[in-house]
Protein backbone atom coordinates (compact mmCIF):
# COMPACT_ATOMS: atom_id res chain seq x y z
CA UNK A 1 0.00 0.00 0.00
CA UNK A 2 1.36 3.31 -1.09
CA UNK A 3 -0.29 5.65 0.48
CA UNK A 4 0.06 9.28 -0.49
CA UNK A 5 2.87 9.62 -4.06
CA UNK A 6 4.19 12.90 -4.44
CA UNK A 7 6.06 13.55 -8.04
CA UNK A 8 8.44 14.52 -8.34
CA UNK A 9 10.67 14.65 -5.33
CA UNK A 10 13.09 17.45 -5.91
CA UNK A 11 12.94 20.60 -8.56
CA UNK A 12 14.55 23.52 -9.38
CA UNK A 13 13.44 26.46 -11.63
CA UNK A 14 13.51 29.68 -12.79
CA UNK A 15 11.81 33.08 -12.29
CA UNK A 16 8.92 32.84 -13.95
CA UNK A 17 8.70 29.17 -15.09
CA UNK A 18 5.87 27.00 -14.28
CA UNK A 19 5.30 23.68 -12.97
CA UNK A 20 2.76 21.06 -11.87
CA UNK A 21 3.55 19.25 -8.70
CA UNK A 22 1.55 15.54 -9.06
CA UNK A 23 -0.08 13.74 -5.87
CA UNK A 24 -2.36 10.46 -6.07
CA UNK A 25 -3.38 8.61 -3.06
CA UNK A 26 -4.65 5.04 -2.72
CA UNK A 27 -6.38 5.12 0.30
CA UNK A 28 -10.10 5.46 -0.88
CA UNK A 29 -10.05 9.29 0.63
CA UNK A 30 -12.43 11.72 -0.21
CA UNK A 31 -10.28 15.00 1.05
CA UNK A 32 -7.12 16.00 -0.37
CA UNK A 33 -4.66 18.63 0.96
CA UNK A 34 -1.81 20.90 -0.56
CA UNK A 35 0.46 22.26 2.26
CA UNK A 36 4.12 24.23 2.35
CA UNK A 37 6.34 24.02 5.29
CA UNK A 38 8.95 26.72 5.42
CA UNK A 39 11.77 26.63 8.47
CA UNK A 40 10.01 27.71 11.75
CA UNK A 41 6.62 28.33 10.14
CA UNK A 42 4.69 24.27 10.42
CA UNK A 43 2.52 23.27 7.77
CA UNK A 44 0.19 26.22 5.74
CA UNK A 45 -2.89 25.07 3.70
CA UNK A 46 -2.70 26.19 0.19
CA UNK A 47 -5.54 24.67 -0.96
CA UNK A 48 -7.89 21.34 -0.06
CA UNK A 49 -10.29 19.64 -2.01
CA UNK A 50 -13.25 18.17 0.25
CA UNK A 51 -14.19 15.88 -1.95
CA UNK A 52 -14.42 14.79 -5.96
CA UNK A 53 -15.33 18.05 -8.24
CA UNK A 54 -14.50 20.40 -5.04
CA UNK A 55 -11.61 22.57 -4.80
CA UNK A 56 -11.38 25.44 -1.86
CA UNK A 57 -8.55 28.04 -0.97
CA UNK A 58 -6.44 27.28 2.37
CA UNK A 59 -4.40 29.55 4.16
CA UNK A 60 -1.88 30.83 1.33
CA UNK A 61 -2.88 30.08 -2.04
CA UNK A 62 -2.19 33.69 -3.70
CA UNK A 63 0.28 31.90 -6.83
CA UNK A 64 -0.95 28.78 -7.10
CA UNK A 65 -3.92 26.58 -8.68
CA UNK A 66 -5.17 23.31 -8.16
CA UNK A 67 -6.82 20.51 -9.79
CA UNK A 68 -8.66 17.82 -8.34
CA UNK A 69 -8.39 15.33 -11.40
CA UNK A 70 -10.10 12.37 -10.32
CA UNK A 71 -11.00 10.87 -6.46
CA UNK A 72 -7.14 9.71 -6.68
CA UNK A 73 -5.25 12.52 -7.64
CA UNK A 74 -4.99 16.37 -6.42
CA UNK A 75 -2.09 18.24 -9.00
CA UNK A 76 -0.61 21.92 -7.39
CA UNK A 77 0.01 24.41 -10.16
CA UNK A 78 2.66 27.03 -10.57
CA UNK A 79 1.82 29.13 -13.20
CA UNK A 80 4.88 31.83 -12.87
CA UNK A 81 6.94 30.46 -10.56
CA UNK A 82 8.97 32.87 -7.66
CA UNK A 83 11.60 32.64 -5.39
CA UNK A 84 8.69 32.74 -2.51
CA UNK A 85 7.71 30.02 -3.57
CA UNK A 86 10.92 27.98 -2.44
CA UNK A 87 9.56 25.30 -0.32
CA UNK A 88 9.11 22.01 0.30
CA UNK A 89 5.41 21.03 -0.63
CA UNK A 90 3.40 18.36 0.87
CA UNK A 91 0.07 16.50 -0.34
CA UNK A 92 -2.10 15.09 2.50
CA UNK A 93 -5.92 13.41 2.52
CA UNK A 94 -8.33 12.52 4.94
CA UNK A 95 -11.36 10.81 5.02
CA UNK A 96 -14.59 12.21 6.72
CA UNK A 97 -15.75 10.29 10.11
CA UNK A 98 -18.64 11.49 10.80
CA UNK A 99 -20.62 14.51 10.29
CA UNK A 100 -17.68 17.45 9.40
CA UNK A 101 -15.11 15.56 11.52
CA UNK A 102 -11.87 14.56 9.64
CA UNK A 103 -9.23 11.20 10.13
CA UNK A 104 -6.38 12.42 10.17
CA UNK A 105 -4.16 13.77 7.22
CA UNK A 106 -2.04 11.02 5.82
CA UNK A 107 1.15 12.79 4.02
CA UNK A 108 3.62 12.16 0.86
CA UNK A 109 7.01 12.81 1.65
CA UNK A 110 6.98 16.15 0.00
CA UNK A 111 8.54 17.85 -3.16
CA UNK A 112 11.37 20.00 -2.50
CA UNK A 113 11.40 22.84 -4.58
CA UNK A 114 13.80 25.86 -4.95
CA UNK A 115 13.50 28.86 -7.65
CA UNK A 116 16.17 30.67 -8.56
CA UNK B 1 -5.38 32.48 10.63
CA UNK B 2 -5.60 30.19 13.88
CA UNK B 3 -2.24 29.81 15.76
CA UNK B 4 -1.25 26.78 17.20
CA UNK B 5 1.80 27.31 19.64
CA UNK B 6 4.50 24.59 20.89
CA UNK B 7 6.93 24.78 23.47
CA UNK B 8 9.57 24.10 23.48
CA UNK B 9 10.77 24.91 19.97
CA UNK B 10 14.20 22.89 20.19
CA UNK B 11 15.47 20.28 22.79
CA UNK B 12 18.37 18.40 23.39
CA UNK B 13 18.67 15.61 25.32
CA UNK B 14 20.59 12.67 26.70
CA UNK B 15 19.61 9.49 25.65
CA UNK B 16 17.68 7.74 28.02
CA UNK B 17 15.98 10.90 28.98
CA UNK B 18 12.07 11.48 29.17
CA UNK B 19 11.02 14.43 27.10
CA UNK B 20 8.00 16.49 27.29
CA UNK B 21 6.40 19.21 24.92
CA UNK B 22 3.04 20.76 24.46
CA UNK B 23 0.87 22.73 22.03
CA UNK B 24 -1.54 25.68 23.39
CA UNK B 25 -4.38 28.25 21.81
CA UNK B 26 -6.33 30.45 22.58
CA UNK B 27 -9.44 28.69 21.25
CA UNK B 28 -10.83 25.21 22.30
CA UNK B 29 -10.24 22.09 19.62
CA UNK B 30 -11.98 18.89 19.09
CA UNK B 31 -9.42 16.79 18.21
CA UNK B 32 -5.60 17.16 18.57
CA UNK B 33 -3.27 14.90 16.29
CA UNK B 34 0.88 14.45 17.11
CA UNK B 35 2.98 14.11 14.03
CA UNK B 36 7.23 13.46 13.80
CA UNK B 37 8.54 14.12 10.75
CA UNK B 38 12.01 12.84 9.85
CA UNK B 39 14.87 14.49 7.91
CA UNK B 40 13.05 14.09 4.17
CA UNK B 41 10.21 12.74 4.78
CA UNK B 42 6.59 13.64 5.51
CA UNK B 43 4.95 13.71 8.78
CA UNK B 44 3.99 10.44 10.29
CA UNK B 45 0.73 10.21 12.78
CA UNK B 46 2.31 9.54 15.79
CA UNK B 47 -1.10 9.96 17.96
CA UNK B 48 -4.91 11.46 17.51
CA UNK B 49 -6.93 12.40 20.52
CA UNK B 50 -10.85 13.14 19.74
CA UNK B 51 -12.07 13.88 23.66
CA UNK B 52 -11.10 16.41 26.73
CA UNK B 53 -9.34 14.66 29.23
CA UNK B 54 -8.39 11.68 26.97
CA UNK B 55 -4.85 10.72 27.43
CA UNK B 56 -3.22 7.56 24.71
CA UNK B 57 -0.16 5.50 24.15
CA UNK B 58 1.55 4.95 21.36
CA UNK B 59 4.79 2.74 23.00
CA UNK B 60 6.92 4.85 24.60
CA UNK B 61 4.78 7.79 23.73
CA UNK B 62 1.92 9.17 25.75
CA UNK B 63 -0.15 12.32 24.72
CA UNK B 64 -3.15 13.73 26.19
CA UNK B 65 -6.18 15.70 25.72
CA UNK B 66 -6.06 19.15 27.98
CA UNK B 67 -9.03 19.16 29.90
CA UNK B 68 -9.59 22.89 29.04
CA UNK B 69 -9.22 21.70 25.10
CA UNK B 70 -7.04 24.62 24.03
CA UNK B 71 -3.58 22.47 24.93
CA UNK B 72 -1.96 18.94 24.47
CA UNK B 73 0.81 17.26 25.62
CA UNK B 74 3.47 14.88 24.21
CA UNK B 75 5.48 13.00 26.49
CA UNK B 76 8.42 10.09 25.40
CA UNK B 77 9.95 8.02 27.66
CA UNK B 78 13.63 6.75 28.14
CA UNK B 79 14.53 8.62 24.56
CA UNK B 80 16.53 6.52 21.87
CA UNK B 81 18.51 8.17 18.77
CA UNK B 82 15.72 7.31 16.50
CA UNK B 83 13.54 9.86 18.40
CA UNK B 84 15.23 12.50 16.53
CA UNK B 85 13.38 14.61 14.54
CA UNK B 86 10.15 17.52 14.71
CA UNK B 87 7.28 16.83 16.68
CA UNK B 88 4.31 18.31 15.37
CA UNK B 89 0.97 19.00 17.13
CA UNK B 90 -2.68 19.52 14.75
CA UNK B 91 -6.03 20.43 15.63
CA UNK B 92 -9.45 20.65 14.62
CA UNK B 93 -11.13 23.64 15.62
CA UNK B 94 -14.49 22.64 15.14
CA UNK B 95 -16.50 19.92 12.54
CA UNK B 96 -16.00 20.90 9.15
CA UNK B 97 -13.04 22.77 9.57
CA UNK B 98 -9.58 21.93 8.34
CA UNK B 99 -6.60 21.09 10.83
CA UNK B 100 -4.39 24.06 11.33
CA UNK B 101 -0.25 23.06 12.61
CA UNK B 102 2.16 24.02 15.33
CA UNK B 103 5.55 25.43 14.29
CA UNK B 104 7.29 22.18 15.40
CA UNK B 105 9.34 21.10 18.41
CA UNK B 106 13.13 19.94 16.79
CA UNK B 107 14.29 16.75 19.28
CA UNK B 108 18.12 15.97 19.28
CA UNK B 109 19.27 12.93 21.35
CA UNK B 110 22.79 13.60 22.28
CA UNK B 111 24.54 9.64 22.46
Amino acid sequence: NAGVTQTPKFQVLKTGQSMTLQCAQDMNHNSMYWYRQDPGMGLRLIYYSASEGTTDKGEVPNGYNVSRLNKREFSLRLESAAPSQTSVYFCASSEQITRGALSPLHFGNGTRLTVT
Amino acid sequence: GQQLNQSPQSMFIQEGEDVSMNCTSSSIFNTWLWYKQDPGEGPVLLIALYKAGELTSNGRLTAQFGITRKDSFLNISASIPSDVGIYFCAGQLARGQNFVFGPGTRLSVLP
